[in-house]
């Protein structure tokens, strides 16, 4: 079973940001905190990772709390094009490569 | 750098036939693993190969097998389908460091339909 938990569905207004929790409580010490999206009918595409300390790359940001048992995804300025299932994972990834997806989050931006 | 591809990306069999899928990975990616996408089961982890080796398996009946080749293209075979096989299969491949950490790029996926 996927050890995340997130929201079914989001909206959120095109030039907003897009603010996606994900909670997992269980997250164990050595578990990255992984972040997929999906546009329709096409491959899971890789976002962003974090073990502890916050980052952002040129897609999003990924903020990890303290405890390490929730994080949120930032899409700063969200476009129709980032319409997608937004998938939230905690693998141990630097053992094998074995993903477990949840049901993610079906992110529609509205124009 | 291309990505992973998979070919072919749409395929229509039959209940009964076999079907084998291939994947090439990312040019100097080591690692490729399979996935099984439905409606109803969503996103499931088939198996992993590592130089040559499977080195992970996900809870599916043994039609489904699948091999990795010296080159690190993969193929996948399922045999007998059942119309519960109708899905997007898709490939991701991985650097696979020794102890580093691994990130998965998926391909786009070959749909298949079974009549």
């Amino acid at each position: 079973d996927a050890k995340t938990t997130q929201p079914t569905s989001m909206d959120c207004a095109e030039g907003r940001a897009a603010n996606l929790p994900c909670n997992h409580s269980t997250i164990s010490g050595n578990e990255y905190v992984y972040w997929y999206r999906q546009i329709h009918s096409q491959g899971p595409q890789y976002i962003i990772h974090g073990l502890k300390n916050n980052e952002t790359n040129e897609m999003a940001s990924l903020i990890i709390t303290e405890d390490r048992k929730s994080s949120t995804l930032i899409l700063p300025h969200a476009t129709l094009r980032d319409t997608a299932v937004y998938y939230c994972i905690v693998r141990v990834a630097d053992r094998d490569d074995k993903i477990i997806f949840g049901k993610g989050t079906r992110l529609h931006i509205l124009p | 750098k291309a990505g992973v591809t998979q070919t072919p990306r749409y395929l229509i069999k039959t209940r009964g036939q076999q079907v084998t899928l291939s994947c090439s990975p990312i040019s100097g990616h080591r690692s490729v693993s399979w996935y099984q996408q439905t409606p109803g089961q969503g996103l499931q982890f088939l198996f992993e190969y590592f130089s040559e080796t499977q080195r992970n398996k996900g809870n599916f009946p043994g039609r489904f097998s699948g091999r990795q080749f010296s080159n690190s293209r993969s193929e996948m075979n399922v045999s007998t389908l059942e119309l519960g096989d109708s899905a997007l299969y898709l490939c991701a491949s991985s650097l696979a460091p020794s102890g580093g950490v691994k990130t998965q790029y998926f391909g786009p996926g070959t749909r298949l339909l079974v009549l």
